[in-house]
C-alpha cells in the first residue's frame, strides 16, 4: 500500500470554526490531491498540487484554501467551516514526470468531517 | 473528458464471474479508460486501464470493444471482498490525473 497518512481521521467542529487536514506521504510523489465525497456526488476534486509551493484548483474549490510547503505534506484549510462541508474527505497521491504519467491514483483512508 | 455511464448497481453470486459494463461513446482517441473501485469507507483503489487492447492484470480484465464505445471489468471469481462500488473513467493521459472524473459508479454486491 502506498503510504500516506491523512490527519485527522475523524473530527466534529463547529460553524465557523478554521480546520485544517493534513496528507502525508512517504512515497516521494509529485502530485498530491484533495477530494471531497458525498452521497450522490461521488469524488469531486478540491484543490491539486504538482509540487512545492505550486498548487490549483479542482471543481469545488470555494471555502476551501490549501498549502503545500513540503514535498511529503498537503494540507487542507476550511478558514471559516460550514455545514456544507460536512464531508468525507480523501487525499491521493500521484507519480509523473518525468516518468510518464500512468494515470494511477493512490488514496488515503479519509477524513470524516462533522460541521455542526 | 468523454462521459461514462454505468448501471447503478448490480449482484453477482461468490465464485463467479463478475462482468461490470461501462459506456463511454464519445471517447476520443487519445482517452484511455480506467477503473477504480473503493469498498466500503475505504478510498478507492485503482484496478487497471487501456488504451484499446485488452489488459489483464492480477485483479481483473478489462474487454475494450473495437469501436471503444464500451468496456466491461471483468472479476474471475469473485469473493465477497469484492463487494465495493466501482468507477468507470476515461481520460486523456497527457491532461494529468487532475483530469479524472469520479462519477458514482456501480454498487457491486457479492453474493454469498
Amino acid at each position: 500500500d502506498a503510504g500516506i497518512t491523512q490527519s485527522p481521521r475523524h473530527k466534529v467542529t463547529e460553524t465557523g470554526t478554521p480546520v485544517t487536514l493534513r496528507c502525508h506521504q512517504t512515497e516521494n510523489h509529485r502530485y498530491m490531491y484533495w477530494y471531497r465525497q458525498d452521497p450522490g456526488h461521488g469524488l469531486r476534486l478540491i484543490h491539486y498540487s504538482y509540487g512545492v509551493k505550486d498548487t490549483d484548483k479542482g471543481e469545488v474549490s470555494d471555502g476551501y484554501s490549501v498549502s503545500r510547503s513540503k514535498t511529503e505534506d498537503f494540507l487542507l484549510t476550511l478558514e471559516s467551516a460550514t455545514s456544507s462541508q460536512t464531508s468525507v474527505y480523501f487525499c491521493a497521491i500521484s507519480e509523473s514526470y518525468p516518468r510518464p504519467n500512468t494515470g494511477e491514483l493512490f488514496f488515503g483512508e479519509g477524513s470524516r468531517l462533522t460541521v455542526l | 473528458d468523454a462521459k461514462t455511464t454505468q448501471p447503478t448497481s448490480m449482484d453477482c453470486a461468490e465464485g463467479r464471474a463478475a462482468n461490470l459494463p461501462c459506456n463511454h461513446s464519445t471517447i476520443s482517441g487519445n482517452e484511455y479508460v480506467y477503473w477504480y473501485r473503493q469498498i466500503h469507507s475505504q478510498g478507492p483503489q485503482y484496478i487497471i486501464h487501456g488504451l484499446k487492447n485488452n489488459e489483464t492484470n492480477e485483479m481483473a480484465s478489462l474487454i475494450i470493444t473495437e469501436d471503444r464505445k464500451s468496456s466491461t471489468l471483468i472479476l474471475p471469481h469473485a469473493t465477497l471482498r469484492d463487494t465495493a462500488v466501482y468507477y468507470c473513467i476515461v481520460s486523456d493521459l497527457n491532461f494529468g490525473n487532475e483530469k479524472l472524473t469520479f462519477g458514482t459508479g456501480t454498487r457491486l454486491t457479492i453474493i454469498p
